[in-house]
């Protein structure tokens, strides 16, 4: 599986736009890229999951270059609530059994 | 959607006991589920992988004996923690996957040995 790696962490003031960078250099040519959130004492939430370009929900984009090695996380107008840590993940499409493995994640602190 | 269910949320426990923790996937049938486990300030350690019918997968340095997994229907996990002692004590997440819905994960169990 391939090794991702993230800044440690990271601040923010509510309302501005937070863009969390993962390096992923021996990605493979099936491997996804997948961004869960975690709060205190929860499980990992589903942000978004992407393969190339540009991948858009209601809560994220997603920002994959031409040769994959990295990617964007971008959360548009934080607030309080999003104030938690931020995994990057990188695997097969996520339709299989493959197990997943996670790096140190991105603690992401936002305030007023 | 792919709901899985981790009961109990919070367990405390005496030294010398063994803890069961329960994951269940609701509204799917998973064939395989995993399990991790999360210090304080730390990312999700994968402890191993539950395979439905057949032997548990463990990752290296995990004690089988000590974390047994069973997963005896294609919607139910379990993880008995046996002799629990004070290190054990630890937050623990299953999750499991669903074609096109990805991986979901439990809400986690927080276990506290005293």
């Amino acid at each position: 599986l391939a090794k991702t790696t993230q800044p440690i962490s990271m601040d923010s003031y509510e309302g501005q736009e937070v863009n969390i960078t993962c390096s992923h250099n021996n990605i493979a040519t099936n491997d996804y890229i997948t961004w869960y959130q975690q709060f205190p004492s929860q499980g990992p939430r589903f942000i978004i999951q992407g393969y190339k370009t540009k991948v858009t929900n209601e809560v994220a984009s997603l920002f994959i270059p031409a040769d994959r090695k990295s990617s964007t996380l971008s959360l548009p107008r934080v607030s309080l609530s999003d104030t938690a840590v931020y995994y990057c993940l990188v695997g097969v499409n996520t339709g299989t059994a493959s197990k997943l493995t996670f790096g140190t994640g991105t603690r992401l602190q936002v305030t007023l | 959607g792919a709901v899985v269910s981790q009961h109990p949320s919070r367990v405390i426990c005496k030294s010398g006991t063994s803890v069961k923790i329960e994951c269940r996937s609701l509204d799917f049938q998973a064939t395989t589920m995993f399990w991790y486990r999360q210090f304080p300030k730390q990312s999700l350690m994968l402890m191993a992988t539950s395979n439905e019918g057949s032997k548990a997968t463990y990752e290296q340095g995990v004690e089988k004996d000590k974390f047994l997994i069973n997963h005896a229907s294609l919607t139910l996990s379990t993880l008995t923690v046996t002799s629990a002692h004070p290190e054990d004590s630890s937050f623990y997440i299953c999750s499991a996957s669903r074609t096109y819905y990805g991986y979901t994960f439990g809400s986690g169990t927080r276990l506290t040995v005293v």
